[in-house]
């Protein structure tokens, strides 16, 4: 079974202070992702990546950044958080060939005070 | 803008019932489209995925079609059970773009006895 784990299921922190969001997948994975979701408004793709230190932004980037050293983890940072970054954050991972699927992490639900 | 459409957004139906959810999409090159699940506060599972060169897919009491060119799909579940109830994604994967899914912002389901 593919398995892709989130190191946090909810994280609470204050604003200002730097956040990592860590996702690990065990499927040799070439591509990865970063959605945050909120209500309404569905998944949006804020960062993804397509091999080690490779990285494209997604839809919605600021304020984020992201670092991919190792192919199986792929990390989330929040160089200054803010409260409007208070969302459920989910990773993805998938293949490089068209037409696979991608395979979702449990998400991280962060607060932000 | 490629862009993903889900009608209605909530809905709410017997036990017994059975329904269809919609989804449509801007742009008919894709590679595929797919249904997930998600349950309260937890990531998303996958239930049918259906490549673009495929009009349907079946899984159980589930059946999704797919109709590129007029842009839609929908999600036909056949008998529904308060089981049922959760939220439902349609995310598409439009062509060359690394493999990422656009995702609709979902069809709150409830099933009630």
């Amino acid at each position: 079974d593919v398995k892709v784990t989130q190191s946090s299921r909810y994280l609470v922190k204050r604003t200002g202070e730097k956040v990592f969001l860590e996702c690990v997948q065990d499927m040799d994975h070439e591509n990865m992702f970063w959605y945050r979701q909120d209500p309404g408004l569905g998944l949006r793709l804020i960062y993804f990546s397509y091999d080690v230190k490779m990285k494209e932004k997604g839809d919605i980037p600021e304020g984020y950044s992201v670092s991919r050293e190792k192919k199986e983890r792929f990390s989330l940072i929040l160089e200054s958080a803010s409260t409007n970054q208070t969302s459920m954050y989910l990773c993805a991972s998938g293949t490089s060939g068209g037409g696979d699927t991608q395979y979702f992490g449990p998400g991280t639900r962060l607060t932000v005070l | 803008k490629q862009e993903v459409t889900q009608i209605p957004a909530a809905l709410s139906v017997p036990e017994g019932e059975n329904l269809v959810l919609n989804c449509s999409f801007t742009d008919s090159a894709i590679y595929n489209l797919q249904w997930f699940r998600q349950d309260p506060g937890k990531g998303l599972t996958s239930l049918l995925l259906i490549q673009s060169s495929q009009r349907e897919q079946t899984s159980g009491r589930l059946n999704a079609s797919l109709d590129k060119s007029s842009g839609r799909s929908t999600l036909y579940i056949a008998a529904s059970q308060p089981g049922d109830s959760a939220t439902y994604l349609c995310a598409v994967m439009f062509s060359g773009g690394y493999n990422k899914l656009i995702f609709g912002a979902g069809t709150r389901l409830a099933v009630h006895p």
